[in-house]
């Protein structure tokens, strides 16, 4: 079974502080993601990788960055959090081959980030 | 752009009952079509998917048929359980698109006994 884990499924921060947030999938997966739940708003994209060091903004990008070093860890990074970033977090891979349209993607637990 | 609307929630059923949740996309091009479930306190697990069109996708009981003509992939189950209880996205995937998808909002679903 494909699995995706996230380092924390709770997570408390203060205004102005550095986040990080992190996923591993353990599928050798090309395509990782990285997506915010709010209610009423449904999943929107923040980052899209495609490839180790290779990254897309997705629909709402700003105040957020990612890293991929190794192809199984993708990042997601808080420069300066802020309180409308207060939100559930998921991440999830899929295979990426074949142009990807017929992939499934798997999905971690998500992290609950609540800053203060 | 491409987007995927689903049916408002969220929907209350007693057990046993139909269900249906109604998803309707446009796309440019020919998606691939999915129904994906959220139990709550954790992630998405894909419950079905389509990837042409007059495909039926079916899991746990579920079904969804690809319709191009009317651009939708209702979900349909004959007879919910208390265990159905969760939140119900729609998706959609292209070729062009490198593999991101278009989610719904989602529809939350509680059953009750």
């Amino acid at each position: 079974d494909v699995k995706v884990t996230q380092s924390s499924r709770y997570l408390v921060k203060r205004t102005g502080e550095k986040v990080f947030l992190e996923c591993v999938q353990d599928m050798d997966h090309e395509n990782m993601f990285w997506y915010r739940q709010d209610p009423g708003l449904g999943l929107r994209l923040i980052y899209f990788s495609y490839d180790v060091k290779m990254k897309e903004k997705g629909d709402i990008p700003e105040g957020y960055s990612v890293s991929r070093e190794k192809k199984e860890r993708f990042s997601l990074i808080l420069e300066s959090a802020s309180t409308n970033q207060t939100s559930m977090y998921l991440c999830a891979s899929s295979s990426g081959l074949a142009g990807g349209s017929t992939d499934t993607q798997y999905f971690g637990p998500g992290t609950r980030l609540t800053v203060l | 752009g491409d987007s995927v609307t689903q049916m408002e929630g969220p929907v209350t059923l007693s057990e046993e009952a139909f269900l249906t949740i109604n998803c309707t996309y446009t796309a440019t091009g020919y998606p691939s079509l999915f129904w994906y479930v959220q139990y709550p306190g954790e992630g998405l697990q894909l419950l079905l998917k389509a990837t042409k069109a007059d495909d039926k996708g079916s899991n746990k009981g579920f079904e969804a048929t690809y319709r191009k003509e009317t651009t939708s992939f209702h979900l349909e189950k004959g007879s919910v359980q208390v265990s159905d209880s969760a939140v119900y996205f729609c998706a959609l995937t292209l070729t062009t698109n490198a593999g991101k998808s278009t989610f719904g909002d989602g529809t939350t679903l509680t059953v009750k006994p």
